[in-house]
């Protein structure tokens, strides 16, 4: 059964710092890896996603990387600003058809 | 492109009473998931659709938990009896599968429910 953890559970940083976010799963054997932003009472945003061949994903300030032989994912943010504020949380999919396993997210605060 | 529709957004009830959650999904998505977010965790998994077929409902309280997909667009998920610790976010999410699109999943805004 895949697991999911994330860590830390909470991170508080000034603005301006820049932050790594870290994503485990236990089943290497996956076909994607999905970020996802979730504001406080909001749905969830899609960030990045990786497919299971790619190494690592770019989207302005932010970049995911995938090891998969390691079970590890991680999310950095550059520049971080206060509208970085947040919920991120990382989902693996096993199979084209299956659905997606999520960690319980780390809660980012950006500091003005 | 219009995003994952939900309704209604709050829902409060009394335990024992019944809800209803509805989702429309992005169009051409044959894939439908509805998820459960409790306070502080990660959503979980309650049923996945492919068109109007079920494809995964191993964690979907079936004693209480309904959930259909007529014609393979829209869906809706019941809770009847609701009990205290189904308080929670339902997130409705879709998903393109077949050709060559990538499965991203798009989620709805959420319904919070709160049972009281």
């Amino acid at each position: 059964k895949q697991e999911v953890t994330q860590i830390p559970a909470a991170l508080s940083v000034p603005e301006g710092e820049n932050l790594v976010l870290n994503c485990s799963f236990t089943d290497s054997a996956i076909y994607n890896l999905q970020w996802f932003r979730q504001d406080p009472g909001k749905g969830l945003t899609s960030l990045l996603l990786i497919q299971s061949s790619q190494r690592e994903q770019t989207s302005g300030r932010l970049n995911a990387s995938l090891d998969k032989s390691s079970g590890r994912s991680t999310l950095y943010i550059a520049a971080s600003q206060p509208g970085d504020s947040a919920t991120y949380l990382c989902a693996v999919k096993r199979n084209y058809g299956q659905n997606f396993v999520f960690g319980p997210g780390t809660r980012l605060s950006v500091l003005p | 492109e219009a995003g994952v529709a939900q309704s209604p957004r709050y829902k409060i009830i009394e335990k024992r009473q019944s809800v209803a959650f509805w989702c429309n999904p992005i169009s051409g998505h044959a894939t439908l998931y509805w998820y459960q977010q409790i306070l502080g965790q990660g959503p979980k998994l309650l049923i996945q659709f492919q068109n109007n077929g079920v494809v995964d409902d191993s964690q979907l309280p079936k004693d209480r938990f309904s959930a259909e997909r007529l014609k393979g667009v829209d869906s809706t998920l019941k809770i009847q009896p609701a009990k205290l610790e189904d308080s929670a976010v339902y997130l409705c999410a879709s998903s393109l599968v077949g050709g060559t699109g990538i499965p991203e999943a798009f989620f709805g805004q959420g319904t919070r429910l709160t049972v009281v």
